[in-house]
């Protein structure tokens, strides 16, 4: 089983939607988690990231976290063709020396104006 | 502005040779990375680094070489002991004590023939 699962896609809504992106994992020690959007041939750009579970908001965005499920989410409202990208959660474990992120392999959106 | 810098955007090379990609950061972070991108594999790390003049390996080391001599650069050598070295190649940087969010570069797309 690998440590973080994540629907590859690729997942295509009409403009306006609300789109639900998931990721799963494994390692009961991860305590936080963030969420990446890619261009096509571009560098990651930070979204959000939290260290705990419930939700978390920024304008459009959502992220939620349930520890006990092991199952994280990131919510888009009223999308907008410029969200069209790959997002990609990442998680790793606090503590001294913890520096390394796990990453789900991405999941590609479309959204169609 | 704050940021990470790579160059080249796009790098061409003949098997057998040895290519250096360039990194720079002017954020203050003390821990820098290397990962490398391909389709439907998501983010795998060569290396890293916590600290000028220390760097440890990541999940897929071999065939790769990387220095620390200043806090702002970790360039990375990709070997021609590398088997498949054509990839999209990413740098990031955070900080060492937290919070953990790594911050990305635009990236290289190294293609060897």
């Amino acid at each position: 089983q690998k440590e973080v699962e994540q629907d590859p896609g690729p997942l295509s809504v009409p403009e306006g939607a609300i789109v639900s992106l998931n990721c799963t994992y494994s390692n009961s020690a991860f305590q936080y988690f963030m969420w990446y959007r890619q261009y096509s041939r571009k560098g990651p750009e930070l979204l959000m990231y939290t260290y705990s579970s419930g939700n978390k908001e920024d304008g459009r965005f959502t992220a939620q976290v349930d520890k006990s499920s092991k199952y994280i989410s990131l919510f888009i409202r009223d999308s907008q063709p410029s969200d069209s990208a790959t997002y990609l959660c990442a998680m790793g474990v606090l503590g001294a020396g913890s520096y390394q992120l796990t990453f789900g392999k991405g999941t590609k959106l479309s959204v169609i104006p | 502005d704050g940021g990470i810098t790579q160059s080249p955007k796009y790098l061409f090379r003949k098997e057998g040779q040895n290519v250096t990609l360039s990194c720079e950061q002017n954020l203050n972070h003390d821990a820098m990375y290397w990962y490398r991108q391909d389709p439907g594999q998501g983010l795998r790390l060569i290396y890293y680094s916590q600290i000028v003049n220390d760097f440890q390996k990541g999940d897929i080391a071999e065939g790769y070489s990387v220095s620390r001599e200043k806090k702002e650069s970790f360039p990375l050598t990709v070997t021609s002991a590398q088997k498949n070295p054509t990839a999209f190649y990413l740098c990031a940087s955070s900080e060492s004590s937290g919070p953990y969010e790594q911050y990305f570069g635009p990236g290289t797309r190294l293609t060897v023939t």
